[in-house]
């Protein structure tokens, strides 16, 4: 399978834990974007990479998110000091960085916070 | 900010039926994309339109790009059971940022 891939699916953590997800994105993208989605909602930004470099950064993203791609290639997010808020779905998407460069969504990290 | 409507919210129809849903912007975007999500699953790009006025169809489905470039429509040809999901539209700005509206649930009566 050369599709977006994400790991955990699902993740259960107790309210002031850390937690990180992994992306893997399609091997010929080098954008790579990171979105949150809670329920009844479309996804909301809250990151992108172009190669290794983090371009943008949403005001979603408060201190407690750090994201990075060191290689260039896969990414990990790492959410510190886990809040209720921070449950829900996290997406993440790749995409070329020219032409009609479409963003291909992995399968989602679904974060419970109890 | 920018912010995307779309209608309806949700819908429930008859297997074989026609399904029409829209999405609006008070922005204007350079690229208009339809995307779905099933349960537990990211969202999967169904048809991307790229020129006002544009009509693309992908099997038994067919978006237009509005001419204001504020608006697009998803029309689906004799649903089936597996249309069932939610359907998002997104609208691309000239920095290739995309923005999603809260999407449109689809559920299909057998």
């Amino acid at each position: 399978d050369t599709g977006v891939s994400q790991n955990p699916r699902h993740k259960i953590t107790k309210r002031g834990q850390n937690v990180t997800f992994r992306c893997d994105p399609i091997s010929e993208h080098n954008r790579l974007y990171w979105y949150r989605q809670t329920l009844g909602q479309g996804p909301e930004f809250l990151t992108y990479f172009q190669n290794e470099a983090q371009l943008e950064k949403s005001r979603l993203l408060s201190d407690r998110f750090s994201a990075e791609r060191p290689k260039g290639s896969f990414s990990t997010l790492e959410i510190q000091r886990t809040e209720q808020g921070d449950s829900a779905m996290y997406l993440c998407a790749s995409s070329l960085e020219r032409g009609r460069n479409e963003q291909f969504f992995g399968p989602g990290t679904r974060l419970t916070v109890l | 900010g920018q912010q995307l409507n779309q209608s309806p919210q949700s819908m429930f129809i008859q297997e074989g039926e026609d399904v029409s849903m829209n999405c609006t912007s008070s922005s204007i975007f350079n690229t208009w994309l339809w995307y779905k999500q099933e349960p537990g699953e990211g969202p999967v790009l169904l048809i991307a339109l790229y020129k006002a006025g544009e009509l693309t169809s992908n099997g038994r489905l067919t978006a237009q790009f509005g001419i204001t470039r504020k608006d697009s429509f998803l029309n689906i040809s004799a649903s089936i059971p597996s249309d069932v999901g939610i359907y998002f539209c997104a609208g691309k700005t000239s920095y290739d940022k995309v923005i999603f509206g809260p999407g449109t649930s689809l559920s299909v009566i057998p």
